[in-house]
């Protein structure tokens, strides 16, 4: 089993539509989540992190933790072309939280 | 801030040749990172320093591969020699405090193809 484990997709949305982006991690002691962005040949960035169980909101993105299933996931509401990228899952190493053990990634479209 | 900066951008090297990868991390920050971005594996952590010191090294993939860190605004990372199956971006990433809550910032990365 993977440390992290992403569905490599493509998720296809038309615009203006909720895309849910899902994420499961298999160390239950993990402490931080993260999300990044990374559009075709360019570097990842932060979009957010979470580290309570619930949602966490900023703009028309929402991070979702379930540490009980293991489970983190990220709404992307009123989806736009512009957030047609790579969605990376992140999740720290409970043995070392400085180690950010990343997940493939989910390859999002949104089409007008 | 320029932000990280990578050198160069793209290398194409033949199989058995030295390569070094270079990193400038953001000033002040205290982390660096080495990262190696694969279709097939994703983005693996090779290595990362706190305040110029290696701390984990278990993602470095075999011995002809080494990273070093002289001081707090610079570092390589070398293969000797280079395989076609090193061929990968590489990022470097600096941070001012890894693990919770911290953002880790990327550089552009350098595109290695081995032949």
């Amino acid at each position: 089993q993977k440390e992290v484990e992403q569905n490599s997709g493509p998720l296809s949305v038309p615009e203006g539509a909720i895309a849910s982006l899902n994420c499961t991690y298999s160390d239950r002691g993990s402490q931080s989540f993260f999300w990044y962005r990374q559009y075709s040949g360019k570097s990842p960035e932060l979009i957010m992190f979470i580290y309570s169980n619930g949602d966490k909101e900023d703009g028309r993105f929402t991070a979702q933790l379930n540490k009980a299933s293991q489970y983190v996931s990220l709404l992307i509401r009123d989806s736009q072309p512009s957030d047609s990228a790579t969605y990376l899952c992140a999740v720290n190493s409970r043995t070392n939280t400085d180690k950010l053990i990343f997940g493939t990634g989910t390859r999002l479209q949104v089409f007008p | 801030d320029a932000g990280v900066i990578q050198s160069p951008r793209h290398e194409v090297t033949e199989m058995g040749q030295e390569v070094t990868l270079r990193c400038k991390p953001i000033s002040g920050h205290d982390y660096l990172f080495w990262y190696r971005q694969t279709m097939m594996r994703g983005l693996e952590l090779l290595i990362y320093f706190n305040n110029n010191v290696p701390i984990d090294d278990s993602g470095m993939p075999e011995d002809r591969f080494s990273a070093k860190m002289p001081n707090a605004s610079f570092s390589t990372l070398k293969i000797q020699p280079s395989e076609p199956r090193d061929s990968a971006v590489y990022f470097c990433a600096s941070s001012l405090i890894a693990g919770l809550g911290t953002e880790a910032f990327f550089g552009q990365g350098t595109r290695l193809t081995v032949v």
